[in-house]
């Protein structure tokens, strides 16, 4: 099985960076996905991580350590259109990612 | 764009009957994925399909089956809904994402299905 662990929910100000956490447990590891989710819309995809290390893409980067099984979400220069839910999803053995319950993300002014 | 498309987007059934979702790609995807969202959950994966007339069980199967007969369309059926099954499904296919042509999923735009 696997056990994903990230906070339920986080609030920062426009403008600010903030930083999304998720700690997990699978049975083999291929990949570890970030996904973002808008109320009543579908998730999109964010960032994939199979190696140690940081992805940059643009304000949004993901953080990915295998041995500790730890992975997070940096986003800078917060905008209020990046309040949403932020999915960890890391990939087992059998490459279909389980999604965490999210981190629900709220910017204000 | 993976021209997903689910149908119907918004579904009120009774209790007892029989409902089928519809899922449907334009691209040619061999993996195509049933999951569902609920408040406390998190995404659930339902079913997935690796390939015409091949299917497989995720964790929460009970209640549902489906059917791919064609690569375009999945099919989710639940053969007699329950008050449970109240819940937000999202259809989604593995495909390459972005510029550094990983692979990721592609999720459609969901159908809200509602058991009374």
């Amino acid at each position: 099985g696997q056990n994903i662990d990230q906070p339920t929910e986080m609030t920062a100000t426009e403008g600010a960076i903030v930083q999304i956490n998720c700690t997990y447990q699978t049975s083999g590891f291929n990949g570890l996905f970030w996904y973002q989710q808008h109320a009543g819309e579908a998730p999109t995809f964010l960032s994939y991580n199979v190696l140690d290390g940081l992805e940059e893409k643009g304000r949004f980067s993901s953080f990915l350590s295998r041995s500790k099984g730890y992975s997070y979400l940096l986003l800078k220069e917060l905008q209020m259109k990046d309040s949403a839910s932020y999915l960890c999803a890391p990939s087992g053995g059998s490459y279909i990612p389980t999604f965490g319950r999210g981190t629900s993300l709220i910017v204000h002014p | 764009d993976a021209g997903i498309t689910q149908s119907p987007r918004h579904k009120v059934t009774e209790t007892g009957t029989p409902v089928t979702l519809r899922c449907h790609q334009t691209e040619n995807h061999r993996y195509m994925y049933w999951y569902r969202q609920d408040p406390g959950h998190g995404l659930r994966l339902i079913h997935y399909s690796y390939g015409v007339k091949d299917t497989d069980k995720g964790e929460v199967s009970d209640g549902y089956s489906v059917s791919r007969s064609k690569t375009e369309d999945f099919l989710l059926t639940l053969e007699s809904a329950t008050s449970s099954q109240t819940s937000v499904y999202f259809c989604a296919i593995a495909e390459i994402i972005g510029t550094d042509s990983n692979y990721g999923y592609t999720f459609g735009s969901g159908t809200r299905l509602t058991v009374v």
